[in-house]
């Protein structure tokens, strides 16, 4: 079955950096694009990055637009967000989540997510 | 704030039905589909229902969805406890190249 098991959050001074990484299992991974959403505590979900299948087109919310990237590496069916220049408002849970396929690119399936917390 | 917008709660006794809207835009719902996803306490989302009105597999028929125009809807119908959970509905949107979310629906079985 589908597994999304996200790594790489913690506790990072405002200026900072931080990777994360989404290893993915149990479905062809080269062939679906690949979403990260972000929830703040207590908040709603927000979408953050979407990367199609290849890696050729990548897009970002304009909240982390300049500042996140994302990449993947097919051979080793992980998903990446680099997230750099970190300001309070980035602090929450990112999961990834796969696109539905067939047309769909809306999340699917998702990981339980790793905490992000961006503190002095 | 959210691109998609659905009322903050719904409510309903054991049994009952509840429904839940969704209003958005030509870039989002009115070009896309409707998914809605299940978000229990201290877990991850679920999707619940796909294109607009379709069950992932396991999905108790109790749940429906439907679409016209910019609007979607969820409903619940023989409300039940564990059906406590915040719904968010999403769709494409064709301007974000991502997807657009509502801010979410508390329900409450009272």
């Amino acid at each position: 079955q589908v597994q999304l098991v996200e790594s790489g959050g913690g506790v990072v001074q405002p200026g900072g950096s931080l990777r994360l990484s989404c290893a993915a299992s149990g479905f062809s991974f080269s062939s679906y694009g690949m979403i990260w959403v972000r929830q703040a505590p207590g908040k709603g979900l927000e979408w953050v990055a979407f990367i199609r299948f290849d890696g050729s087109d990548k897009y970002y919310a304009d909240s982390v637009k300049g500042r996140f990237t994302t990449s993947r590496d097919n051979s080793k069916n992980t998903l990446y967000l680099q997230m750099n220049s970190l300001r309070a408002e980035d602090t929450a849970l990112y999961y990834c989540a796969k696109e539905m396929g067939g047309g769909v690119s809306s999340p699917g399936n998702w990981g339980q997510g790793t905490l992000v917390t961006v503190s002095s | 704030q959210s691109v998609l917008t659905q009322p903050p709660s719904a409510s309903g006794a054991p049994g009952q039905s509840v429904t839940i809207s969704c209003s958005g835009s030509s870039s989002n719902i009115g070009s896309n589909t409707v998914n809605w996803y299940q978000q229990l306490p201290g877990t991850a989302p679920k999707l619940l229902i796909y294109s607009n009105n379709q069950r992932p597999s396991g999905v108790p028929d109790r749940f429906s969805g439907s679409k016209s125009g910019t609007s979607g809807s969820l409903a619940i119908s023989g409300l039940q406890s564990e059906d406590e959970a915040d719904y968010y509905c999403a769709a494409w949107d064709d301007r974000l190249h991502g997807p657009a979310f509502g801010g979410g629906t508390k329900v409450t079985v009272l």
